[in-house]
């Protein structure tokens, strides 16, 4: 990949309310697609990932994200976010040369 | 976990003394990456390793060298830390199977 864009370095919501952040990103060849987060004060930890097969995949806790290779984005959203969501979200994408290009991160903040 | 641990985890050093860092890993991964975070910038690659000896250049790579003379140790080191290299410097190794990158907790460097 070239460039990976996360457009909003900051995403306030509110409590119970759904969210969406925005990554794309640009490649000619096929992606391995990530996204991680990174809890306040924290080192950064895997959410969730594409590989292949389905464009959409979940995490655990309640984040999915779709894969929209025509738009070259990989969008995550969540229908409900909590407090606990609190945290900065990186998106990365790999073209298969082990190594991953990196958006700029977009913190999530959650307003009670 | 993938048993990655980084020394020294907080640093404050002199502009123009050499700084060491290490990063540990109890796995066996082949490849290992160095990466500095930014507010803004996200995720910058400094240097990676694909096997013992075997190093490579990121895209901020100037004033650091690394080394990997064991499969789990790779260090880092600034021969001449300077006040631009103030950053929190995260190691990270990658499963070579899900394409998944694992990181350390991070090391808080502080030159003054």
């Amino acid at each position: 990949a070239q460039s990976v864009t996360q457009l909003d370095s900051q995403v306030p919501v509110f409590e119970e309310a759904p969210v969406e952040l925005r990554c794309n990103y640009s490649s000619s060849v096929s992606v391995y697609l990530f996204w991680y987060v990174q809890y306040p004060n924290q080192g950064l930890q895997l959410l969730l990932k594409y590989l292949s097969g389905s464009t959409l995949v979940e995490s655990i806790n309640g984040f999915e994200a779709e894969f929209n290779k025509s738009q070259t984005s990989f969008h995550l959203r969540k229908p409900s976010v909590h407090i606990s969501d609190t945290a900065e979200y990186f998106c990365a994408v790999s073209e298969s040369n082990y190594q991953l290009i990196w958006g700029a991160g977009t913190k999530l903040i959650i307003k009670p | 976990d993938a048993g990655i641990t980084q020394s020294p985890r907080h640093k404050v050093t002199e502009t123009g003394t050499p700084v060491t860092l290490r990063c540990h890993q109890t796995e066996n991964h082949r490849y290992m990456y160095w990466y500095r975070q930014d507010p803004g910038h996200g995720l910058r690659l400094i240097h990676y390793s694909y096997g013992v000896k075997d190093t490579d250049k990121g895209e901020v790579s100037d004033g650091y060298s690394v080394s990997r003379s064991k499969t789990e140790d790779f260090l880092l080191t600034l021969e001449s830390a300077t006040s631009s290299q103030t950053s929190v410097y995260f190691c990270a190794i990658m499963d070579q199977i899900s394409y998944e990158q694992y990181f350390g907790p991070g090391t808080r460097l502080t030159v003054t």
